[in-house]
């Protein structure tokens, strides 16, 4: 079946740091990809997405690329703000049998001004 | 648009109480799911639906859960009698899934629920 594994949190960075979160998948088929975020007290908002190999999502000084040798599609930004502090999801969703996005457990993120 | 629209965004209620969750999803959608989130297990899917039909109910603990989508604008998600560990957020979820599209899913604020 699908999984999404993410690396353990918190991650606690300072402001202006580089960030990194991994995630790794295991899917049928070539899954579509993404990012969603979750503020304090909020659903999740989708962050960005790729659809397929070498696709690069991004949105808000955020960047994944989708690899498909590697099963992989980590989240990066150059330079973290405060504002950034939330919880990231990776997700993916197989264009056959289960549509339902298919999450990794979360990473937390705290960035420290 | 409004997005997805949940209500009540918080519920308080005691064991053995009927709970009535409800969601309407953005206009136009023709998929919607309800998740359920908790510190132990995350995002979970308990049921998703595709034309108003229930497409896979797999994710649906157990008998007290029930859920139902009359037409494609509203889904309710009900638990009788209501038990302190369905205490979780839940999230309605609607999206535009048509094979061969990436089936990326819009979020509702989420219905906080506490049993006590």
């Amino acid at each position: 079946g699908n999984s999404v594994t993410q690396m353990e949190g918190p991650v606690t960075l300072s402001e202006e740091a580089f960030l990194t979160i991994n995630c790794t998948y295991t899917a049928t088929g070539y899954p579509s990809l993404f990012w969603y975020v979750q503020y304090p007290g909020e659903g999740l908002q989708l962050l960005l997405k790729a659809t397929k190999a070498d696709d690069k999502g991004s949105n808000k000084g955020f960047e994944a690329t989708y690899r498909k040798e590697t099963t992989s599609f980590h989240l990066e930004k150059g330079s973290v703000q405060v504002s950034d502090s939330a919880v990231y999801f990776c997700a993916l969703s197989s264009r056959e049998g289960r549509r339902a996005l298919t999450f990794g457990s979360g990473t937390r993120l705290q960035v420290q001004p | 648009d409004a997005g997805v629209i949940q209500s009540p965004r918080h519920e308080v209620t005691e064991m053995g109480q009927e709970v009535t969750l409800r969601c309407k999803p953005i206009s136009g959608h023709n998929s919607l799911f309800w998740y359920r989130q908790t510190m132990m297990r995350g995002l979970e899917l308990l049921i998703y639906f595709n034309n108003n039909v229930p497409i896979d109910d797999s994710g649906m603990p157990e008998d007290r859960f029930s859920a139902k989508m009359p037409n494609a604008s509203f889904s309710t998600l009900k638990i009788q009698p209501s038990e302190p560990r369905d205490s979780a957020v839940y999230f309605c979820a609607s999206s535009l899934g048509d094979r061969g599209l990436p089936y990326e899913q819009y979020f509702g604020p989420g219905t906080r629920l506490t049993v006590t």
